[in-house]
């Protein structure tokens, strides 16, 4: 059974902070992503991972960075965070083959006050 | 860029009825096109997919028909209960030769009213 988990259910930063989400998963996947979830706009792709140190833009990237040191381990980094990221944040993971199922984290809840 | 629009973003329905969601995507080259339901306060679960290799698949109560020549797909849920209640992303392949990039529609918030 695939697991994919986030460091943080809820968090709550002030604006100009540094932010660190993180997201592990154990299936051994190559591919993994980061999403941003917005009422109304659906899930878009911030940006995503095809394997370790490998990272490409997605279609939303200002204002991110990410990180991949491990292949489990994919890190979303917010370098100064504004009011106007206050979203959920969702990761996900597959293995590397086009069409294919992406397992989904529960998420986390990031509001920049 | 490539897109995927869903339509309704709201839809009410009352218990054993059936509901409709319609997704219509830009990219020809699109293979796969899979169908997520997000309950409140949960991750977003693949409940079915579908391939373009085929037109029609069905999971008991759900079905996804495919037209590729329009470039739409769609998800039917017959005999509707409380529990299908939440939220429904279409989803499609994103550039071709791409890494199972996904691009989903905004949603589809069903409600289904006992």
């Amino acid at each position: 059974d695939v697991k994919v988990t986030q460091s943080s259910r809820y968090l709550v930063k002030r604006t100009g902070e540094k932010v660190f989400l993180e997201c592990v998963q154990d299936m051994d996947h190559e591919n993994m992503f980061w999403y941003r979830q917005d009422p109304g706009l659906g899930l878009r792709l911030i940006y995503f991972s095809y394997d370790v140190k490998m990272k490409e833009k997605g279609d939303i990237p200002e204002g991110y960075s990410v990180s991949r040191e491990k292949k489990e381990r994919f890190s979303l980094i917010l370098e100064s965070a504004s009011t106007n990221q206050t979203s959920m944040y969702l990761c996900a993971s597959s293995p590397s083959v086009r069409g294919i199922e992406q397992y989904f984290g529960p998420g986390t809840r990031l509001t920049v006050t | 860029g490539e897109n995927v629009e869903q339509h309704p973003s709201t839809l009410s329905v009352q218990e054993g009825d059936s509901a409709v969601i319609k997704c219509t995507y830009s990219d020809s080259a699109s293979n796969y096109f899979p169908w997520y339901k997000q309950e409140l306060g949960k991750r977003p679960q693949l409940i079915i997919d579908i391939r373009s290799n085929v037109g029609e698949k069905k999971d008991q109560r759900i079905a996804v028909t495919l037209n590729k020549t329009a470039k739409h797909f769609s998800l039917h849920i017959t005999e509707t209960q409380p529990e299908d209640s939440a939220v429904y992303f279409c989803a499609a392949t994103g550039p071709s030769g791409g890494y199972n990039k996904l691009i989903f529609g905004a949603g589809t918030r069903l409600a289904v009213h006992p």
